[in-house]
């Protein structure tokens, strides 16, 4: 089945700074690559995601990059600001109306004020 | 719309105990699935149920029981509670058939078992 990992663990940036989360993941037939946030005591809630048919994605300070290839994705946030303090999970699935989707065991991103 | 809605939010049970999580969602989903959330392990898929009368197992189905008679529910069950099942579970659905695969994501349960 599908094995996603995710690095790093944890992340700690200054405000204003990039940060960017990398993934990788075992099924070739993955074709589906969503994000969620989930901040302290909160619920996951998704933030961006990627189809296989689009190498990049971009939604104001955030992105995501798609390599099939190598079957890794990256999330990239530009210009962090504190309220980005959450852990971000990767997740992967083939996208259909039957599949499961399988989560990476998260980064927790610490934005420094 | 509640969205996705979790009871209870908080339960101790001992070991050998059975229990049921609920989970209900009023968006007309096809797609609902079971998360357990631990420390550094990220959100591992329990089971999941791609509609009424239809589950499958997920990363780590054993000890557990899901059945789906109705869109709407997608109860949870602990069958011989034991301390490792400790963890906070999260109930979440989508829409299956077109659309986004966004998963919407209940509030949480927090079960501890001593």
């Amino acid at each position: 089945g599908e094995n996603v990992e995710q690095h790093p663990s944890t992340l700690s940036v200054q405000e204003g700074d990039s940060a960017v989360i990398k993934c990788t993941y075992s099924d070739s037939a993955s074709n589906y690559f969503p994000w969620y946030k989930q901040e302290l005591g909160k619920r996951p809630q998704l933030i961006i995601d990627i189809r296989s048919n689009v190498g990049e994605k971009k939604d104001q300070r955030i992105a995501v990059t798609l390599n099939k290839t190598a079957k890794h994705f990256s999330l990239h946030i530009t210009e962090t600001q504190p309220e980005d303090s959450a852990v971000y999970f990767c997740a992967a699935s083939q996208g259909t109306s039957y599949d499961k989707v399988i989560f990476g065991p998260g980064t927790s991103l610490s934005v420094i004020p | 719309n509640a969205g996705v809605t979790q009871t209870p939010k908080f339960q101790v049970l001992k070991t050998g105990q059975s229990m049921t999580l609920q989970c209900a969602q009023d968006m007309n989903h096809e797609y609902m699935s079971w998360y357990r959330q631990d420390p550094g392990m990220g959100l591992r898929l329990i089971h999941y149920s791609v509609g009424a009368g239809i589950t499958d197992q997920g990363e780590v189905p054993n000890g557990y029981n899901v059945s789906r008679s109705t869109t709407e529910d997608f109860p949870l069950r602990l069958l011989s509670a034991a301390p490792s099942q400790t963890s906070v579970y999260f109930c979440a659905s989508s829409r299956a058939l077109t659309g986004s695969h966004e998963q919407y994501f209940g509030p949480g349960t927090r079960l501890t078992v001593t």
